[in-house]
């Protein structure tokens, strides 16, 4: 079955430079989400979109930016990036909830690692 | 506040014994959802288990099953038979009706499988 799909899997990058996270949704997912976790961290919830509209946020940096598209791919921009973005960041989908049933599972990518030196 | 509390940083189990890994979580809402995912040394998140606030049995996938106790709000993952592939980082996780987008993790128990 397919699963949520990121990329790049691994990035390095100097700091201040800028950094484009890639995420393709299970099929007919329509919420996206992202997660950030650093070392020996749980993860942390970023942002997460809905059929392409922001739905939430959570301890996003100013500096990051994120948005889903048409084809309900999603993309997180980060820029300026400091020694402290290093992280494993995942992007995560669930399919339409029913009601608010909460249940609805959220699927995880494999992860991107971001190393900024 | 915490809202997940995974209290064992690491636990050993040997080969093809059970294990329970603690979880208790704090939540005002009626609605909610509780997740176990299993994270491996190479990073990847993987869904196990779910358990509604609703629901009247336990949930059981396989080799887990989740020891629910919603007066005392734990959900324990359990897994029998362990095998030296359980060996992970295991999160335990919480999506609450009023803020359904915002799924919060515990800091997870690293668990060793011995052979």
């Amino acid at each position: 079955a397919a699963g949520v799909i990121q990329s790049p899997r691994h990035l390095i990058k100097e700091k201040r430079e800028t950094a484009t996270l890639k995420c393709y949704p299970i099929p007919r997912h329509d919420t996206v989400y992202w997660y950030q976790q650093g070392p020996g961290q749980d993860p942390q919830f970023l942002i997460s979109f809905y059929e392409k509209m922001q739905s939430d946020k959570g301890s996003i940096p100013d500096r990051f930016s994120a948005q889903q598209f048409s084809d309900y791919h999603s993309e997180l921009n980060m820029s300026s990036l400091e020694l402290g973005d290093s992280a494993l960041y995942f992007c995560a989908s669930s399919s339409p909830p029913v009601g608010h049933d909460p249940g609805n599972t959220i699927y995880f990518g494999e992860g991107s690692w971001l190393t900024v030196v | 506040a915490q809202k997940i509390t995974q209290t064992q940083p690491g636990m050993f189990v040997q080969e093809k014994e059970a294990v329970t890994l603690d979880c208790t979580y704090d939540t005002s809402d009626p609605s909610y959802g509780l997740f176990w995912y299993k994270q491996p040394s190479s990073g990847e998140m993987i869904f196990l288990i779910y358990q509604g606030s609703y629901d009247q049995q336990n949930a059981t996938e396989g080799r887990y099953s989740l020891n629910f106790q919603k007066a005392r709000k734990s959900a324990n993952l359990v897994i029998s038979a362990s095998q030296l592939g359980d060996s992970a980082m295991y999160f335990c996780a919480m999506r609450e009706e009023n803020s359904y987008n915002d799924m919060r993790f515990g800091a997870g128990t690293r668990l060793t499988v011995k052979p």
